[in-house]
């Protein structure tokens, strides 16, 4: 059971390049996010989805697409990436109603940090 | 929208004492608010978590405190530990939606020896 996955841990870019980061789920929750995290700004969300081929945006989705063709799977794209882009993105998963809380306790990959030059 | 702020930014107790740290929130709708600790090159990890229904919450040293009135929250670290020095995230929510979590700027714990 490996929880949340992402790939890669490390990439550095160009400004202008393009790449895609892989989120991987085993625990079967229907929600998943892509979250930003930036010195002092906390964690901001990024785009999210409720369930297999459905995906919204969150706070701050410019610059950013993506995907979730298979139920256990999400992935974030940058098309043309920029300086500002420069962060650590975190995965997260969860269920839409926790089985024993009923809350949607959050379960994190362990991060991706991505420089763009 | 919701708007989480988290105070302070940084805090350092000597081992042993207690420690806290304040959140406050804007939208009275919110009713879920859980904390998550990050440890240095760690993932976020869900730590105690309170409902509005609550005014209170304890899981051995670490309490969780909400006043609805005032839309504020607090987590209280008592008999603080070296290992207690990471990240502390507190967020806020509505209808236990993660999809409309907001998290707080966080607050970096140092633990004194």
């Amino acid at each position: 059971n490996a929880g949340v996955t992402q790939t890669p841990k490390f990439r550095v870019l160009k400004t202008g390049q393009s790449m895609t980061l892989l989120c991987a789920q085993d625990m079967n929750h229907e929600y998943m996010y892509w979250y930003r995290q930036d010195p002092g700004m906390g964690l901001r969300l990024i785009h999210y989805s409720v369930g297999e081929g459905t995906t919204a945006k969150g706070e701050v989705p410019d610059g950013y697409n993506v995907s979730r063709l298979k139920k256990q799977n999400f992935l974030l794209g940058l098309e043309s990436a920029a300086p500002s882009q420069t962060s650590v993105y975190f995965c997260a998963s969860s269920y839409s109603l926790h089985p024993i809380s009923g809350a949607n306790v959050l379960t994190f990959g362990a991060g991706s940090r991505l420089t763009v030059l | 929208g919701e708007n989480v702020e988290q105070h302070p930014s940084t805090l350092s107790v000597q081992e042993g004492d207690s420690a806290v740290i304040k959140c406050t929130y804007s939208d009275s709708a919110s009713n879920y608010f859980p904390w998550y600790k990050q440890e240095l090159g760690k993932r976020p990890q869900l730590i105690i978590d309170i409902r509005s229904n609550v005014g209170e919450k304890k899981d051995q040293r670490i309490a969780v405190t909400l006043n609805k009135t005032a839309k504020h929250f607090s987590l209280h670290i008592t008999e603080t530990q070296p290992e207690d020095s990471a990240v502390y995230f507190c967020a806020a929510t509505s209808n236990f939606g993660n999809e409309k979590l907001t998290f707080g700027t966080g607050t970096r714990l140092t633990i004194i020896p």
